[in-house]
């Protein structure tokens, strides 16, 4: 079963503007998410996380909000950047298990 | 400073054919996984480690061994490879899991023919 759900498989947006992934997760049990990014032929980097006790993380252009009673994260960019292309995986976990459990991912491409 | 460093990068097998991925990390962390990805899918978890000479199963172990017996190293081994092994693997590493950010190799992209 898929635990954690990221429904767009593909997201192109205009540099400048904001970009907003979106994620759902089905156990109630999770109380950390995180987001990876991941460029071809590398391994996934840690980008910015948050705790189930809040709903709002913000590091530089990254801004991640979590809705606990939808079950659902989303992560903005703004401004976007080319650079910022990539792959971003959704990933959560709880304290009484040692797995994380991640996303199918959403590829970003970010236009000049 | 290396980090989680896996080898091979690439490699083909044939069909029952056995090998062994390598993974090794210097950041002297307890947590090692290995996840493997398919197309158009999430990383699945197939083995992890909550330290030396402990290892559990993830999501899809079967088919797979690993073995724990450095902090640093935590090799993957396939007995007899299938073509559904096909996949990108990634081994990752973590001070811990619950609040902890996993810190990933460049994987290892495996071909079973």
């Amino acid at each position: 079963d898929q635990q954690v759900k990221q429904n767009s498989p593909s997201l192109s947006v205009q540099e400048g503007r904001i970009s907003i992934l979106n994620c759902d997760y089905t156990n109630s049990m999770f109380d950390y998410f995180l987001w990876y990014k991941k460029y071809p032929a590398e391994g996934p980097t840690f980008l910015i996380s948050i705790s189930s006790i809040k709903d709002k993380n913000e590091d530089g252009r990254f801004t991640v909000f979590l809705n606990k009673s939808a079950k659902h994260l989303s992560l903005h960019i703004v401004p976007s950047q080319p650079g910022d292309s990539a792959v971003y995986f959704c990933a959560a976990s709880g304290v009484d298990n040692n797995d994380m459990r991640f996303g199918a991912g959403t590829r970003l491409t970010v236009k000049p | 400073n290396a980090g989680v460093t896996q080898t091979p990068k690439f490699r083909i097998l044939k069909i029952g054919q056995s090998m062994t991925l390598q993974c090794t990390q210097d950041m002297n962390h307890n947590y090692m996984y290995w996840y493997r990805q398919d197309p158009g899918m999430g990383l699945k978890l197939i083995y992890y480690s909550v330290g030396a000479g402990i290892t559990d199963k993830g999501e899809v172990p079967n088919g797979y061994n690993v073995s724990r017996s450095t902090t640093e190293d935590f090799p993957l081994r396939l007995e007899l490879a299938a073509p559904s092994q096909t996949s990108v693997y990634f081994c990752a590493s973590s001070y811990g899991v619950s609040t902890g950010e996993l810190f990933f190799g460049e994987g290892s992209r495996l071909t079973v023919l």
